[in-house]
């Protein structure tokens, strides 16, 4: 089945730091690809539609300037999480869709 | 507009009980319907799938059948294991706009 990698898988930085998170899909183009937020025992949380050549489109609530999104091409989409801080730090999952989402591993983002 | 709604957890039970998570949805069309599973501190995973009304998905003894009539999606299992403590979430899909809408999730504890 179709693959969606997502890197790094966890990591750790520092308050005011920018964090960078790329999403791929391996065999399959993605004009589209979603960014999730899940906060412990919850349920994951649609931040952003990362959409080929064009801007991202925001879920309400959520910051544009803080989580910055790249989608450069049909494989790959990034999110930047600027300046983050504590209450930043959470687990990151991008999807990609061909027929059905599919998933990336998810990373643990941890602001200290 | 689409919505997903499932039972609130946590459910706990004792090894090899039988299993019942309820999920029903609201949608304009005809989505495809999900369940995901997810293991402690990983990434989401896809269990099962139907496509259409009446279609039932199976994966490791779990099953679910997408009842058009009662807008319902429940999860199944016969026997529970230990192993099968995680988080489920019921999913829909819309083809036209890619979009997957979770629910809330439901946590499971199988006691051994």
């Amino acid at each position: 089945g179709a693959v969606v990698s997502q890197h790094p898988s966890w990591v750790i930085c520092k308050s005011g730091t920018s964090v960078k998170i790329e999403c791929r899909s391996l065999d399959f183009q993605a004009t589209t690809m979603f960014w999730y937020r899940q906060f412990p025992k919850q349920s994951l949380m649609l931040m952003a539609t990362s959409n080929e050549g064009s801007k991202a489109t925001y879920e309400q609530g959520v910051e544009k300037d803080k989580f910055l999104i790249n989608h450069a091409s049909l494989t790959l989409s990034t999110l930047t999480v600027t300046s983050a801080h504590p209450e930043d730090s959470s687990f990151y999952i991008c999807s990609a869709s061909y027929r059905e989402a599919f998933f990336g591993q998810g990373t643990r983002l941890t602001v200290v | 507009g689409n919505s997903v709604t499932q039972m609130e957890g946590p459910v706990t039970l004792s090894e090899e009980a039988f299993l019942t998570i309820n999920c029903t949805y609201t949608a304009t069309g005809y989505p495809s319907l999900f369940w995901y599973v997810q293991y402690p501190g990983e990434g989401l995973q896809l269990l099962l799938k139907a496509t259409k009304a009446d279609d039932k998905g199976s994966n490791k003894g779990f099953e679910a059948t997408y009842r058009k009539e009662t807008t319902s999606f429940h999860l199944e299992k016969g026997s529970v294991q230990v192993s099968d403590s995680a988080v489920y979430f019921c999913a829909l899909f819309m083809n036209r706009d890619d979009k997957i809408i979770f629910g809330k999730g439901t946590r499971l504890h199988i006691l051994p």
